[in-house]
């Protein structure tokens, strides 16, 4: 597609349920990001895909969280056992490559709220 | 460790007056600099960025910004705001030579009346 595209745009979910949220980069993009925005706060980092090589998972807030990448294509956000503290919008980048100073595109995000 | 800092969360500005969004930054390290807009019900999106050369970078819808390494500022600026600036804008840093990592500051609300 011509963007980064997220899914579901909006999930709303009982508290300790396991969601997926699913991210499909822009096609050839090599690097993908997954950062999490709560209301009135700027974004965090939770991890960072590139290539082949091991992510960096330094940003996950918990083990609660975790993500995975097939390759260079689609990426899934799981957060097992959900809290209400976990409400936020969840917001998925890519770029061509892993190198600073890239430009780094963003999907639309995907609205969770843990209720 | 970076950290960014956008001193005001919200700006009500009129239209056509100027505005200016601060940004001030903390690293050890050398970093590239780059403000993103969020429009109402979209995505972010790249505004501008610094990574080297001249100090002043302009986007191509009026804004610029300055890169000031001795305050560690990159605050951004529009000399004449129009209603559909209206937007929240972040400021973000990455290291140089580092991954994109982007650290980003809170968010700067700003709101154009007429």
């Amino acid at each position: 597609g011509a963007g980064v595209s997220q899914s579901p745009s909006n999930k709303v979910t009982e508290k300790g349920k396991d969601v997926e949220l699913r991210c499909d980069p822009i096609s050839g993009h090599t690097a993908l990001y997954w950062y999490r925005q709560r209301l009135g706060q700027g974004l965090e980092f939770l991890i960072y895909f590139q290539g082949n090589s091991a992510p960096d998972k330094s940003g996950l807030p918990s083990d609660r969280f975790s993500a995975e990448r097939t390759g260079e294509s689609v990426s899934t956000l799981t957060i097992q056992r959900t809290q209400q503290e976990d409400s936020a919008v969840y917001l998925c980048a890519s770029s061509r490559r892993g190198n600073s100073g890239n430009t780094i595109y963003f999907g639309e995000g995907s609205w969770l709220t843990v209720v | 460790a970076q950290s960014v800092t956008q001193l005001d969360s919200q700006v009500p500005v009129f239209e056509e007056a100027p505005v200016e969004l601060r940004c001030n930054y903390s690293s050890s390290v050398s970093v590239y600099l780059f403000w993103y807009v969020q429009y109402p019900n979209q995505g972010l999106q790249l505004l501008l960025k610094y990574l080297s050369g001249s100090t002043l970078v302009e986007s191509i819808n009026g804004f610029e910004a300055e890169f000031n390494k001795s305050q560690t500022s990159f605050h951004l600026r529009k000399p004449s705001v129009h209603i559909s600036d209206t937007a929240e804008y972040f400021c973000a840093v990455s290291v140089k030579g580092g991954s994109e990592k982007l650290v980003f500051g809170k968010g700067t609300k700003l709101t154009v009346n007429p």
